[in-house]
């Protein structure tokens, strides 16, 4: 069955990066992409960006845009979404899903990692 | 940006109740929106794509509807598993959610 396996909790100080990865299974990797989504504590989630495995392209939400950089690592399917100059409201759960393109709807989920931002 | 506008926040009903969820589009999405459920401490959980469409192993109970801008989810006869948080999901133009709907127990 399809799984998306994520990296375990961070604890980061304000101002780190983090890089969270996401490893997939039980399907053709490269014909499919990643988005990675992340909720905060007690809110809706919030798409962050997506990455086209096939090609590599990118396409992040602008709240994210100069701060996240989405990759892949075909040879071990394996998606990584690295978040820079970390502030404590990006303390979230950080989901990867696994998209089969544009118009298409999200899902399966990994089961989210999460990050803390503590002075 | 597309933007979703969900509504209630919260909703209180009971089991065996028939509940509707709304989500309005600022602008024409076609039927590119989703529906999840999403528990505690859980992933959301896909119920409905493409706004009407059943996804495999959800309960006929959950039904979509909508076109455009404006879309429901109705829950008809509620169960007590359904006791949850639902968020739509507009996938047209990269991906937005709504702010999501606490389903809780009356």
């Amino acid at each position: 069955q399809i799984q998306l396996v994520q990296s375990g909790p961070e604890v980061k100080k304000p101002g780190a990066s983090v890089k969270l990865s996401c490893k997939a299974s039980g399907y053709s990797f490269s014909s499919h992409g990643i988005s990675w989504v992340r909720q905060a504590p007690g809110q809706g989630p919030e798409w962050m960006g997506w990455i086209n495995v096939y090609n590599g392209d990118t396409n992040y939400a602008q709240n994210f845009q100069g701060r996240v950089t989405m990759t892949t690592d075909t040879s071990t399917s394996t998606a990584y979404m690295e978040l820079r100059n970390l502030k404590s409201d990006d303390t979230a759960v950080y989901f990867c899903a696994r998209v089969a393109g544009l118009l298409a709807s999200l899902g399966p989920w990994g089961r989210g990692t999460l990050v803390s931002v503590s002075p | 940006d597309i933007q979703m506008t969900q509504s209630p926040s919260i909703l209180s009903a009971s089991v065996g109740d028939r509940v509707t969820i709304t989500c309005r589009a600022s602008q024409d999405i076609s039927t590119w929106l989703a529906w999840y459920q999403q528990k505690p401490g859980k992933a959301p959980n896909l119920l409905i794509y493409k706004a009407s469409a059943l996804q495999g192993g959800v309960p006929s109970r959950f039904r979509g509807s909508g076109s455009g801008t404006e879309f429901t989810l109705t829950i008809t006869s509620l169960q007590p598993d359904d006791f949850a948080t639902y968020y739509c999901l507009q996938y047209s133009s990269y991906w937005t959610f709504g702010q999501g709907t606490n389903l809780e127990i009356k």
